[in-house]
């Protein structure tokens, strides 16, 4: 499996400000993902990242909200802005395994997030 | 009606026994079954993928997975508080992935 690192592991932020989230992978990938998970919540899919396209948001997320970036095939960024309370989370990007068809997803270490 | 539904525990077993977590999933065109284990405070590691009806055994655990019922489980053996997590089924569904709330195991020394 890919090896994924993001970056901040975590960080707390003062309500209207914007945080940039990064999540580098040691290998190229076609599909990166990203999720919220909320306090004792399962996992919510925030949008799937392909390079070289926009990214495809879930419904209740928005571009504006979380935009995203995928400059290549191993590293992708996800923008909180605005931030306010209710974004307190934890963030986690994942990548699909190779397994053809069937194919795995992989997290990342995830990134918690605390909004004043 | 959600697409995978799990029991949300907490399921609690003394050690050294046999720990059962289950799932059901809405669709039947879904191809691929995952459970995840996901300790506190961090991120989700796959542990068992099952594809094909029946067992499929690695180690302490085994997944089980029936298409006609729409049921997909996840036994470990041998219990041990290390296994104490949360556990989440995820449904690949036209490749798109769906995760049940997770079920808590507690294994009891």
């Amino acid at each position: 499996s890919a090896v994924i690192s993001q970056k901040p592991s975590r960080d707390i932020c003062q309500r209207g400000t914007s945080l940039t989230i990064q999540c580098q992978v040691d290998s190229q990938v076609t599909m990166m993902f990203w999720y919220r998970q909320q306090p004792g919540q399962s996992l919510t899919l925030i949008a799937t990242a392909n390079q070289g396209s926009e990214a495809t948001y879930e419904s209740g997320f928005v571009i504006d909200k979380f935009p995203i970036s995928r400059p290549n095939l191993t590293f992708s960024t996800l923008t909180v802005s605005n931030m306010s309370p209710e974004d307190s989370s934890i963030y986690l990007c994942s990548v699909e395994g190779s397994g053809g068809t069937y194919n795995e997803q992989f997290f990342g270490p995830g990134t918690r997030l605390t909004v004043l | 009606q959600k697409e995978v539904e799990q029991n949300s525990g907490p399921l609690s077993v003394p050690e050294g026994a046999i720990a059962s977590l289950n799932c059901t999933y809405s669709d039947r065109v879904s191809q691929s079954f995952f459970w995840y284990r996901q300790y506190s405070g961090k991120s989700p590691e796959l542990i068992m993928s099952i594809y094909s009806n029946g067992d499929k055994e690695d180690g302490r655990f085994t997944a089980q997975l029936n298409k006609a019922s729409q049921y997909v489980s996840l036994l470990i053996r041998d219990s041990q508080p290390s296994d104490s997590a949360t556990y989440l089924c995820a449904v690949n569904t036209l490749n798109q992935f769906y995760f049940g709330t997770g079920t808590s195991l507690t294994v009891i020394p």
